[in-house]
């Protein structure tokens, strides 16, 4: 069975700085999609990025990147230019590409909380 | 605006009482998904269904039932049989297929009084 682990349960960063969330995950699969979700305040979970685990260049989306390394099983967030909007729970999330019985479950980790300090 | 709605926000119980959860999606996504979020604790999904008049069990769906008779809708019933209810609900959709991404809904705050 796959699973997601977040071993950092908080953060810390300065605004405009910029800072790393940390996930690992378990598998035996090949191919597979990781995700980065953000859970703000609010509760409304939000995608921040999305990588595909046959490509090799990271993804980036604006001030958020990944650093995927596949043989390590590892996949983290870079957040750069920290604002204070940023500060929220951060969900590391795996999906199979493959279909089992029928549907693609997720696995989240345990989140991380960030907080940005002004 | 197309999304997922979820209502209430937050909803009371009295022991021993079923509610229901109500989730609506205008996406025109084939599957919906129930999880549950508790403090400390990632996400666990209850139930999901990717077409209407079919739907799995997940991790957790002792306690738990669904229906999906529209594809618009996937409302939970929180039934008297689970045993600690008070948790935060998100209801999610996707599209089916090898990339989908799912989008989540604003979530319903149950507690048990």
């Amino acid at each position: 069975a796959q699973t997601v682990t977040q071993s950092q349960p908080e953060m810390s960063v300065q605004e405009a700085e910029t800072v790393t969330l940390s996930c690992t995950y378990d598998t035996s699969e090949s191919d597979y999609y990781l995700f980065w979700y953000k859970q703000p305040p609010s509760r409304q979970m939000i995608l921040v990025i999305r990588q595909e685990a046959y490509k090799q260049q990271n993804a980036t989306e604006n001030r958020f990147s990944v650093n995927f390394q596949k043989a390590a099983k590892s996949f983290s967030l870079k957040i750069s230019d920290s604002q204070l909007g940023d500060a929220a729970m951060y969900f590391c999330a795996y999906r199979s590409a493959a279909v089992a019985s029928g549907t693609y479950k997720y696995i989240f980790g345990t989140g991380t909380r960030l907080k940005v300090l002004a | 605006d197309g999304g997922i709605t979820q209502s209430p926000k937050y909803l009371f119980r009295k022991e021993g009482q079923n509610v229901t959860l109500s989730c609506e999606q205008n996406l025109n996504h084939d599957a919906m998904y129930w999880y549950r979020q508790d403090p400390g604790q990632g996400l666990r999904l209850i139930y999901y269904s990717q077409i209407v008049n079919d739907f799995q069990k997940g991790d957790i769906a002792e306690g738990y039932s669904v229906s999906r008779e529209k594809k618009e809708s996937f409302p939970l019933t929180v039934t008297s049989a689970q045993k600690n209810p008070t948790a935060f609900y998100l209801c999610a959709s996707s599209v089916v297929s090898s990339t989908d991404t799912q989008y989540f809904g604003p979530g319903t705050r149950l507690t048990v009084l």
